[in-house]
């Protein structure tokens, strides 16, 4: 099975930071990879598909990127209501794996 | 509006078996792909299963082949997972959900394995 190794596992950061969280897949997966936000209590919902592509409605402060089996959510001006906890999943091949999160808290 | 209800957790001894539904409705049932996802009190997301829209492939980690069983009718716009032997690291909310661009969720039945 793919590895997806996500890095930090949590962050702390102010209102206006910018933030980076990053993916690597243990092979190639090409672009298949997703971003996922879940704030406690609330289901996930996908951020960002086939590893740069914005969800419909899901502000543009929010972006992804790839370089070779890289990776990278980036989120320019963090606001009050992005603190949360992100997930990649890869969905190249089965079994899909998700990243092990990253808890992105208010500094 | 699409919807995605899921039912039938509850507590179940180490050893025993659930079966977990999910009442689709607002769309075509038997045009998309089901996953099932579970996540372990305080922890992260976890894959466990995928059936084709059709029912003719399914996929698990290997944490859940063997135990776990999806299945669809698509008659009744209700997909299912089967649990068995189960174990108290399968303690978890189990959620179904159409994942990807289309992104939709159920709001997750309540598994809790104990003795």
């Amino acid at each position: 099975a793919i590895q997806m190794t996500q890095s930090p596992s949590s962050l702390s950061a102010s209102v206006g930071d910018r933030v980076i969280i990053t993916c690597r897949a243990s092979q190639g997966i090409g672009n298949d990879l997703g971003w996922y936000q879940q704030k406690p209590g609330k289901v996930p919902k996908v951020l960002i598909y086939a590893a740069s592509t914005l969800q419909s409605g899901v502000p543009s402060r929010f972006s992804g990127s790839r370089s070779g089996t890289d990776f990278t959510l980036t989120i320019n001006g963090l606001q009050p209501e992005d603190f949360a906890t992100y997930y990649c999943l890869q969905d190249y091949n089965y079994p899909w794996t998700f990243g092990q999160g990253t808890k992105v808290e208010i500094k | 509006q699409v919807q995605l209800v899921e039912s039938g957790g509850g507590v179940v001894q180490p050893g025993g078996s659930l079966r977990l539904s999910c009442a689709a409705s607002g769309f075509i049932f038997s045009d998309y792909g089901m996953h099932w996802v579970r996540q372990a009190p305080g922890k992260g997301l976890e894959w466990v299963s995928f059936i084709r829209h059709d029912g003719s492939e399914k996929y698990y980690p290997e944490t859940v082949k063997g135990r776990f069983t999806t299945s669809r009718d698509n008659s009744k716009n209700t997909l299912y997972l089967q649990i068995n032997s189960l174990r108290t690291e399968d303690t978890a909310m189990y959620y179904c959900a159409i994942l990807g661009q289309l992104d939709y969720w159920g709001q997750g039945t309540l598994v809790t394995v104990s003795s």
